[in-house]
């Protein structure tokens, strides 16, 4: 019983280049969310999906792209990275009603 | 509106000395959840405690308890006797009633404790 998985744990990337963080589940739970910490800020909604095939934007959703295949997994695309994005990424999973969010380990995302 | 405020942003203790990190919450629901999270220099988010709106009994675990109180929409955690091993940031995390496909976590910045040998 892995819990939430992403991969890759570490990224560099030149501005301007895409690249797809993985993210999966196999507590079986519908609802997944993608965040980036950054210092000061704390945590920061990306995208959200509630279901297979359901996707809702989080309060900083510009320049990333999510979709929504199977229950276990819920990738975050970036489509042209910038400096900006340089960032902390972790995936989670919630449960049924108010149940805990649990946390992958984080991809750590450098762009130059 | 829903929020969440961790106003201390760093505090600095002695090893063995009690701390306490203060939450306060806003919201409008009458059902709630609120959570405590823990995130060690390793940067992964550990889960320690839920406690839902109609659960107002203080909660405690080894060295750490929880302190609910409706009445000033706080919710805070106390670390007895602390250790090294507890320097982290905390977070604490609001969640309104899960009704329906809603179940946003809304966070406050954390606090970063640093314990001192």
């Amino acid at each position: 019983n892995a819990g939430v998985t992403q991969t890759p744990k570490f990224q560099v990337l030149k501005t301007g280049q895409s690249m797809t963080l993985q993210c999966a589940q196999d507590m079986n739970h519908e609802y997944m969310s993608w965040y980036r910490q950054d210092p000061g800020m704390g945590l920061r909604l990306i995208h959200y999906s509630v279901g297979a095939g359901i996707t809702d934007q989080g309060e900083v959703p510009n320049g990333y792209n999510v979709s929504r295949s199977t229950t276990e997994d819920f990738p975050l695309r970036l489509l042209s990275a910038a400096p900006s994005q340089t960032s902390v990424y972790f995936c989670a999973t919630r449960g049924a009603g108010g149940s805990a969010a649990y946390f992958g380990p984080g991809t750590r995302l450098t762009v130059t | 509106a829903q929020k969440v405020t961790q106003a201390q942003t760093e505090i600095s203790v002695v090893e063995k000395e009690d701390v306490t990190l203060d939450c306060v919450y806003e919201t409008r629901d009458t059902t709630y959840y609120l959570f405590w999270y823990k995130q060690p220099p390793s940067g992964e988010l550990v889960f320690l405690i839920r406690r839902n709106s109609f659960d107002e009994q203080n909660e405690i675990s080894g060295r750490y308890s929880w302190n609910f109180q409706k009445s000033t929409s706080s919710f805070n955690f106390t670390i007895t006797a602390s250790q090294v091993v507890d320097s982290a940031v905390y977070f604490c995390a609001l969640s309104e009633n899960n009704a329906g496909n809603n179940r946003k976590l809304i966070w406050g910045l954390g606090t970063s404790l640093a314990v001192n040998p």
